[in-house]
């Protein structure tokens, strides 16, 4: 089947620290791979993707490779700022049928502090 | 602006009554989608329509009903059957139903039931 494994939240992380949050997965085929984030009381955001293996994601200083030889997405952010603190989902995209469909993780808390 | 309409933000219900949680998009997108997020989980898929009249289930679409006979709305309405209707609920909707297309969200509907 298809699945996606996050690491465990909460991450802590000083203003300026390098952030990785570490998403693996399991997939029949070559799904897309996607990291989402949502903010306190909100709907989630695309914030990157990647389609095929070795595809890197960018977006707002955030980035993902995506790796077929570790079934790996892990993101990272050089420097992070306050307003980073949110959830953040790792999630892979599969066709079923004339469908597709997204399998998210469990979502990792990210706090930074001042 | 285009996007995705969720009302109401909170909603509170006594245990054993029928709820109907809105969703409208304005994206002019064919295809829609439920979702339920429960606290250390990520999103389960309820049910979701690739087009007009035509909606399939998800990975827990039992206790829910939807119904979709206008292309900017899907409306899901929780039942009394459904043991644990307390949750985020998040509506998304995507240009169409294939690989190929994004998937957006609204802000959500966060219901209890008491």
């Amino acid at each position: 089947g298809n699945s996606v494994t996050q690491m465990e939240g909460p991450v802590t992380l000083s203003e300026e620290a390098f952030l990785t949050i570490n998403c693996t997965y399991t997939a029949t085929g070559y799904p897309s791979l996607f990291w989402y984030v949502q903010y306190p009381g909100e709907g989630l955001q695309l914030l990157l993707k990647a389609t095929k293996a070795d595809d890197k994601g960018s977006n707002k200083g955030f980035e993902a490779t995506y790796r077929k030889e570790t079934t790996s997405f892990h993101l990272e952010k050089g420097s992070v700022q306050v307003s980073d603190s949110a959830v953040y989902f790792c999630a892979l995209r599969y066709r079923t049928g004339t469908a597709s469909k997204l399998t998210f993780g469990t979502g990792t808390r990210l706090q930074v502090t001042l | 602006d285009g996007g995705i309409t969720q009302s109401p933000k909170y909603l509170f219900r006594k245990e054993g009554q029928n709820v109907t949680l809105s969703c409208e998009q304005n994206l002019n997108h064919d295809a829609m989608y439920w979702y339920r997020q429960d606290p250390g989980q990520g999103l389960r898929l309820i049910y979701y329509s690739q087009i007009v009249n035509d909606f399939q289930k998800g990975d827990i679409a039992e206790g829910y009903s939807v119904s979709r006979e206008k292309k900017e709305s899907f409306p899901l309405t929780v039942t009394s059957a459904q043991k644990n209707p307390t949750a985020f609920y998040l509506c998304a909707s995507s240009m169409g139903a294939g690989g190929e297309y994004e998937q957006y969200f609204g802000p959500g509907t966060r219901l209890t039931v008491t």
